[in-house]
């Protein structure tokens, strides 16, 4: 069993169109994130959800809207992709939202905007 | 701000020692994770302190000095498997900030 699972694990797309990666973790933890990776591995972190509530922002263009439906889920949406956007979008789970417990991360979701 | 900086890449080889730094400058701090990702591959935890002083694991060793913000993580007798990148991570409660990561190369 998978403990997060992203879908889809590659996605190509041409610029402005609108796309959605799904996040799901069967471990329990009440926290949820997605990180951004890009082409110099530079892992950056984009949103945080703790049982269902946006926790950070970190300064990420509206075009991206992430959704809980509940704390298993986090799923993205990205409107009017832009080259920039190419990049392996990471899901990850902590424990909680106050103990510096580790990230479990998903597969990644490689992203390229043609 | 968070400011994390390690190596960009190293070499070493098979069955020795390497230690990668890790210097941050953090408004806040409550633990620094060490994460090993594989090209391709999602991070995985390594190791953690939030306490100076050194963690052993097996292999590996993980030392933080929290006066100096300053780790470093010590891989013993290497192995080809360990070629891969090592992210050096800060947690400030709700987040973790990540280096740029740590690309190692062990050669035979």
């Amino acid at each position: 069993d998978t403990a997060v699972s992203q879908t889809p694990k590659y996605l190509v797309t041409q610029m402005g169109n609108d796309k959605s990666i799904k996040c799901e973790q069967n471990l329990g933890h009440d926290t949820m994130y997605w990180y951004k990776q890009d082409s110099k591995k530079f892992l950056k972190i984009m949103f945080s959800y703790n049982n269902k509530e946006l926790i950070i922002n970190e300064t990420v263009p509206n075009r991206f809207s992430p959704k809980s439906p509940d704390k298993a889920h986090l799923n993205l949406h990205i409107n009017s992709l832009e080259l920039g956007d190419s990049a392996v979008y990471f899901c990850a789970s902590s424990q909680d939202r106050t103990s510096a417990g580790e990230l479990f991360f998903g597969e990644g979701s490689r992203l390229t905007v043609l | 701000g968070q400011n994390i900086d390690q190596p960009t890449e190293m070499t070493a080889t098979e069955g020795a020692i390497v230690q990668i730094n890790c210097t941050y400058q953090t408004s806040g701090f409550n633990g620094l994770f060490w994460y090993q990702q594989h090209a391709g591959e999602a991070p995985t935890f390594l190791s953690y302190n939030v306490l100076d002083g050194l963690e052993e694991k097996g292999r590996f060793s993980s030392f933080l000095s929290r006066s100096k913000g300053y780790s470093y993580l010590l891989l013993k007798e290497l192995q080809m498997k360990d070629s891969a990148s090592y992210l050096c991570a800060v947690g400030n409660f709700n987040k973790f900030y990540f280096g740029s990561g740590t690309k190692l190369n062990v050669k035979p």
